[in-house]
């Protein structure tokens, strides 16, 4: 089975910090993805990237920026953290070409 | 550029009821792929089921299936016989067929609750 893992469930942050959002596959998937949940608005995609060192900017990137230096691992980076950044992140992957995408638990941010 | 849509943001069926939930898109590809995702409370995404624009047979995995009808842009979930596990987030989804196609463009999702 297909397990990507976040490295919170829970995160509190103070307006202005930087703030890592970690995610971790274990199934050599090449794409990774940043999306972000809020309700009424569904899933929109702040960032993917489809190999080592290779990102793209999704719908919703401005605020937002990512690292992809492994291939297991694709963090997502909140600059400056603001209120309007409270919300769901969830971390999905899928290998090259195949339809399914795998998702974390996600991670619940608070900004305050 | 693709959109989903889920007018439907509540539902709520009887146990051991069927239910439908709905969702339409836009695309001018011809080539695609449509999901239901479900996400519970413990906020695992898990796929339900997945349909191939190509494939004219509407799919099925045991309770649920689906009504894909491509002219219209139509994708419905059917759940048959709801049990209280079905309780979640029900996200109908979007994806090119391809290569370099790996984007999924998601609905506002349809919340369903089942009554005991």
């Amino acid at each position: 089975d297909v397990k990507v893992t976040q490295s919170s469930r829970y995160l509190v942050k103070r307006t202005g910090e930087k703030v890592f959002l970690e995610c971790v596959q274990d199934m050599d998937h090449e794409n990774m993805f940043w999306y972000r949940q809020d309700p009424g608005l569904g899933l929109r995609l702040i960032y993917f990237s489809y190999d080592v060192k290779m990102k793209e900017k999704g719908d919703i990137p401005e605020g937002y920026s990512v690292s992809r230096e492994k291939k297991e691992r694709f963090s997502l980076i909140l600059e400056s953290a603001s209120t309007n950044q409270t919300s769901m992140y969830l971390c999905a992957t899928s290998g090259q070409g195949l339809p399914e995408a795998f998702f974390g638990q996600g991670t619940r941010l608070t900004v305050v | 550029a693709q959109t989903v849509t889920q007018s439907q943001p509540e539902m709520s069926v009887q146990e051991a009821e069927t239910v439908t939930l709905s969702c339409t898109y836009d695309t001018s590809e011809s080539d695609y792929y449509l999901f239901w995702y479900k996400q519970p409370p413990s906020r695992q995404m898990i796929l339900v089921i997945r349909q191939e624009a190509y494939k004219q047979q509407n799919a099925t995995e045991n309770r649920f299936s689906v009504n894909f009808q491509k002219a219209a842009k139509s994708f419905s979930l059917k759940i048959s016989d709801s049990q209280l596990g079905d309780a979640a987030m029900y996200f109908c989804a979007y994806k090119k067929h391809g290569f370099g196609n790996e984007k999924l463009t998601f609905g506002t999702g349809t919340r369903l609750t089942i009554i005991p």
